[in-house]
């Protein structure tokens, strides 16, 4: 089975500095990946997702930007953070030939 | 009309209850459909999968009404430790799929 790993844990950043959440997937090869943002009390919402190396789809346009430079790393990156970027932060994999979704632990972020 | 609806809660229910949980849905090209379970402050965990004929694990029971569009979640015997909230999740094929807000169980003593 596959497994999710994601760091930090947690972060703390002020506004308008940069971003960089990475994730990286074991245990399978050319997964689908997506990044997610619940916000607090709220739903998931899907920022991104690649369905192989290089290939990024965005789902809302906003501050962030994502990137797939291997085929189990997936980066999630800002230029420059907002206030309204403070969230938590889910990477998931999906696949091949299967359409259940595994999730990281999570990166929470506040932007100060 | 959303994707995914679900009733946010919170449901407070005694030890020992059963609580039943709806989600409808819109797309009704969707194809698989799940159960997630997310503790405070951690990531979403599948639960279960849903299929046409229903499947039971346990204490849980997921089904699906195609014709209504909703899935279904049932719980029988609450513990303390089923205190969650539970996210249904709709997909239409290998790659998306739409999460519910996520409807909200507390269990008490």
């Amino acid at each position: 089975s596959q497994t999710i790993h994601q760091w930090p844990a947690t972060l703390v950043q002020p506004v308008g500095s940069p971003l960089s959440l990475e994730c990286t997937v074991e245990g399978t090869s050319n997964p689908n990946l997506y990044w997610y943002r619940q916000a607090a009390g709220r739903g998931l919402q899907l920022l991104f997702y690649s369905v192989g190396i290089g290939q990024i789809s965005s789902e809302v346009p906003q501050n962030l930007s994502a990137s797939r430079p291997q085929d189990r790393q997936f980066i999630l990156s800002s230029k420059k953070l907002l206030l309204s970027d403070s969230g938590f932060y889910l990477c998931a994999g999906q696949g091949p030939y299967t359409d259940t979704q595994y999730f990281g632990p999570g990166t929470r972020l506040t932007v100060l | 009309r959303k994707e995914v609806e679900q009733d946010p809660g919170p449901f407070n229910v005694p030890e020992g209850a059963t609580v039943a949980f709806n989600c409808t849905y819109s797309n009704s090209a969707s194809q698989s459909f799940f159960w997630y379970r997310q503790d405070c402050r951690k990531e979403p965990k599948l639960l279960m999968s849903v299929y046409s004929s229903g499947n039971e694990d346990g204490r849980f029971t997921a089904q699906l009404n195609r014709a209504s569009q909703y899935i279904s979640l049932l719980i029988r015997d609450s513990k303390l430790s089923d205190s969650a909230t539970y996210l249904c999740v709709v997909g239409g094929g290998y790659q998306k799929v739409t999460f519910g807000i996520g409807t909200k169980l507390q269990v008490i003593p």
